[in-house]
């Protein structure tokens, strides 16, 4: 059963515009929320992150939300630019929640077009 | 270098072989991890350690060990390997307990033929 859902595999973006990337989760005890970012034949790297206790963190072009809720994130990228392109995860974990990995969605490739 | 390396960045393997993917971190982080990522499935946890001597299973545990004598190596075993374990497999650090990012490293590409 999968605890964090990306159900955009994919989404093509014009460059300038926002681009905006969901996430749902369904484990409650999630607390700490990030995305991590993937280019092809590299590692993830971390982009940025919230607190449960939190419902906005802005850094940059980069803005998550976080609707506890609705079990529900989202990272916003404005302006959009031909670098953003590459495969974004959403990542979630939990104080004393058991394993102490983050959980990740199955990431959504951004496709920026000129 | 400072950072978290895995080696090899590739491997091919034969059905049965057992085959070691190392890692190794110089930022002294408490926390490692292992993650295969698949096609359609994402990043999964295999295994995960909170210091040396001390791991723990992951989501997807079955045919790997791990071991951690020293904080900056934690080796993934697969102890015979088999086509399903084909895959991508990434290492990470982490600092601290929940609340902070974790570290990936660049990924060993593991084809068992």
């Amino acid at each position: 059963d999968q605890q964090v859902k990306q159900n955009s595999p994919s989404l093509s973006v014009q460059e300038g515009r926002i681009s905006i990337l969901n996430c749902d989760y369904t484990n409650s005890m999630f607390d700490y929320f990030l995305w991590y970012k993937k280019y092809p034949a590299e590692g993830p790297t971390f982009l940025i992150s919230i607190s449960s206790i939190k419902d906005k963190n802005e850094d940059g072009r980069f803005t998550v939300f976080l609707n506890k809720s609705a079990k529900h994130l989202s990272l916003h990228i404005v302006p959009s630019q031909p670098g953003d392109s590459a495969v974004y995860f959403c990542a979630a974990s939990a104080v004393g929640g058991g394993a102490d990995g983050l959980t990740f969605g199955k990431g959504t490739h951004l496709i920026i077009q000129p | 270098d400072a950072g978290i390396t895995q080696s090899p960045r590739y491997k091919i393997t034969e059905t049965g072989r057992q085959v070691t993917l190392m890692c190794h971190q110089t930022w002294s982080h408490s926390y490692m991890f292992w993650y295969r990522q698949d096609l359609g499935h994402g990043l999964r946890l295999i295994y995960y350690s909170a210091a040396a001597d001390i791991t723990d299973k992951g989501e997807v545990p079955d045919g790997y060990v791990v071991s951690r004598s020293k904080t900056e190596n934690f080796p993934l075993t697969l102890e015979s390997a088999t086509r399903s374990q084909t895959s991508v497999y990434f290492c990470a650090s982490r600092g601290g307990r929940v609340g902070t990012e974790a570290f990936f490293g660049q990924g060993t590409r593991l084809t068992v033929v």
